[in-house]
């Protein structure tokens, strides 16, 4: 079945420990995309690629990195400089990531990271 | 600045009637429009889209309509089903856009 996949479900991280959410998609999507969810809130653009190799940052990058060496995955990084990591993330993707995506972005089931 | 609003966080409606959820936006660039539906602890589930050229879409139960001149989209269930039950989200995109921007949602609750 094609899909995204994103481990673990739930995650616990001590303060000031660096933390890799895991986000993999089957669909042979070019572009992809992490989102930050926080109670009451919409969800917040925190970095997105076009491409493989190619990544830009969203409305909320400071403190997270990513990468994107393989069309597949698209790994965030939660950083210690990120002051409030704890969250509910979404990694999604679309078929398209030109400079007009139409495409509809399909979403993972999300990671709740809670920072103790 | 949230360019993106729904101003209804929760919403109650019986089994079988008419769920309306409301979206308005700021941002007269933006020129494609979705919805999204969540569960708790789930990512969201696209369910229905419009893009600018048009006033009105429909895919079975749910139609989303479009009014350009007030910024404003409502997105019609009908007959409400408890399955029906979660949070909608509006998004929408400009054509520079690269990602969405969306609404807080609305948490709609079907009651039997």
């Amino acid at each position: 079945d094609g899909g995204i996949t994103q481990s673990p479900k739930y995650l616990f991280r001590k303060e000031g420990q660096n933390v890799t959410l895991s986000c993999e998609q089957n669909l042979n999507h070019d572009a992809m995309y992490w989102y930050r969810q926080d109670p009451g809130q919409g969800l917040r653009l925190i970095y997105y690629s076009q491409i493989v190799n190619d990544f830009q940052k969203g409305d909320i990058a400071e403190g997270y990195s990513v990468s994107r060496e393989k069309k597949e995955s698209f790994p965030l990084t939660v950083t210690s400089a990120q002051k409030n990591p704890t969250a509910f993330y979404l990694c999604a993707s679309s078929l398209s990531g030109g400079p007009r995506s139409t495409d509809t972005q399909y979403f993972g089931p999300g990671t709740r990271l809670t920072v103790l | 600045d949230q360019q993106v609003k729904q101003n209804s966080p929760s919403l109650s409606v019986q089994e079988g009637r008419i769920s309306i959820l409301n979206c308005d936006y700021t941002n007269s660039m933006f020129d494609y429009f979705l919805w999204y539906k969540k569960y708790p602890a789930e990512g969201p589930t696209f369910l229905i889209s419009i893009s600018s050229i048009k006033d009105k879409n429909e895919d079975g139960r749910f139609t989303v309509f479009l009014n350009k001149s007030a910024k404003h989209l409502s997105l019609h269930i009908v007959p409400s089903q408890p399955g029906d039950s979660a949070v909608y989200f509006c998004a929408a995109s400009d054509y520079s856009g690269y990602a969405l921007n969306f609404g807080k949602g609305t948490s709609l609750l079907v009651t039997p």
